[in-house]
């Protein structure tokens, strides 16, 4: 399966909690993104890399978020001190730069925060 | 900052018939939209896409439509089927390279 791949698919945590995604993209893909998804919302808009670097933050992103793309591969989506508003769906998405370009999504990392 | 409108209640029809989902932008004429189709528990899955300068874009049994006019694109399946049965999610680009997603019309049809 060459497709957009994220570990773990659930995680339950307790309230305060710290908590990490993985993304693996597609490989040939310079472009990752990450969104949030609430029951019956759309999803929104998070974070961007382009290669290694974090191009755009949502100002929805607050400090106890954060997301690195070391090696302009695999990314990860760090939740500090989780709280109950942080329980969402958390998709990350990948692209390869283009005017136009669409996203593939992965099947997202269900987050229940307790 | 752009915001996409999709009509959040759910969309009810019977199998044959032609699905008609509608998404409308309130600010500045995008220079393309997209449809994404979304099951549940599953990321949201392209299908297509119309640029600004398109009037109509289609695939198979689908079919989007883009009226700068009215700020609006229609999405239609027709000969709908159980199996097209998901969330239709239409997306815009804003500031960026970000996409700015509508909060989704559920369709259901029934056989």
């Amino acid at each position: 399966d060459t497709g957009v791949s994220q570990d773990p698919r659930h995680k339950i945590t307790k309230r305060g909690q710290n908590v990490t995604f993985r993304c693996d993209p597609i490989s040939e893909h310079n472009r990752l993104y990450w969104y949030r998804q609430t029951l019956g919302q759309g999803p929104e808009f998070l974070t961007y890399f382009q290669n290694e670097a974090q191009l755009e933050k949502s100002r929805l992103l607050s400090d106890r978020f954060s997301a690195e793309r070391p090696k302009g591969s695999f990314s990860t989506l760090e939740i500090q001190r989780t709280e109950q508003g942080d329980s969402a769906m958390y998709l990350c998405a990948s692209s390869y730069q283009g005017l136009n370009e669409k996203l593939f999504f992965g099947s997202g990392t269900q987050l229940s925060v307790l | 900052s752009q915001k996409i409108e999709q009509n959040s209640e759910a969309l009810n029809i019977q199998e044959g018939k032609t699905a008609t989902l509608t998404c409308n932008y309130t600010n500045y004429s995008p220079a393309y939209l997209q449809w994404y189709r979304q099951d549940p528990g599953r990321g949201p899955v392209f299908l297509l896409l119309i640029r600004e300068n398109e009037k109509e874009k289609r695939k198979e049994r689908l079919k989007v439509t883009f009226d700068t006019t009215l700020k609006q694109s229609l999405f239609h399946i027709t000969a709908s089927q159980p199996a097209d049965s998901a969330t239709y999610l239409c997306a815009s680009p804003g500031k960026g390279n970000m996409l700015t997603f509508g909060g989704g019309t559920r369709l259901m049809v029934k056989p």
